[in-house]
């Protein structure tokens, strides 16, 4: 079955710096990425998802995703953090299969 | 709606005690899933249904689980006997159609600890 990777375990960052987050699938013919995230105490959420098309998906909060389908990745980005965005964050496969998750921590 | 619900929120056990974690989809969703998470593994999924007929138990760690689905707002997730390996937080999720495509939507979760 396909399956995803999240390399970064922990990320601490400040306000306003950018982030990236990285996420990698194993080839499995059609892909569908998706990225969720848990806030702290609440339940996991769809950030966004890509099918087709555009490899540049918008989410919401600001997040957005690129597709490389040549580099089998997926990474999440966001131009400036807030300390809202404290969270765990989730790169999952259309197998229902989710990567292992990237806490990230936002100082203010 | 009232989202996916799961039942208990927290379970303190001793090793050796059966376990049952409860899971109410959401209204007319036809999929249903369970997942473990750890600091160790991250999310796994552990079986899902369609139609209330499993599909994947490939994420089943061992005979010792085992998950019904009765009915289509009716789940459970059953650990006999339980370890203290065993402590995780289970989640339940449940969408429309399918993961491929759609997404899926999460109960708040089981913190389950195994003594």
């Amino acid at each position: 079955a396909q399956s995803v990777s999240q390399h970064n375990h922990h990320v601490i960052l400040s306000e306003a710096a950018s982030l990236e987050l990285g996420c990698n699938y194993s080839y499995g013919g059609t892909v569908n990425l998706f990225w969720y995230v848990q806030y702290p105490g609440q339940h996991l959420q769809l950030l966004l998802k890509y099918f087709s098309g555009d490899p540049l998906v918008k989410g919401i909060k600001g997040f957005e995703a690129e597709f490389i389908k040549s580099k089998f990745s997926f990474n999440l980005r966001k131009p400036s953090v807030q300390w809202s965005d404290t969270a765990e964050y989730f790169c999952a496969v259309g197998s229902g299969r989710f990567g292992a998750g990237t806490r990230l921590t936002v100082k203010p | 709606d009232a989202g996916v619900i799961q039942s208990p929120r927290h379970e303190v056990t001793e090793m050796g005690q059966e376990v049952t974690l409860r899971c109410k989809p959401i209204s007319g969703h036809d999929y249903l899933f369970w997942y473990r998470q750890t600091m160790m593994r991250g999310l796994e999924l552990l079986i899902y249904f369609n139609n209330n007929v499993p599909i994947d138990d490939s994420g089943m760690p061992e005979d010792r689980f085992s998950a019904k689905m009765p009915n289509a707002s009716f789940s459970t997730l059953k650990i006999q006997p339980s370890e203290p390996r065993d402590s995780a937080v289970y989640f339940c999720a449940s969408s429309l159609g399918g993961v491929k495509y759609n997404e899926q939507f999460f109960g708040p979760g089981t913190r389950l600890t195994v003594l």
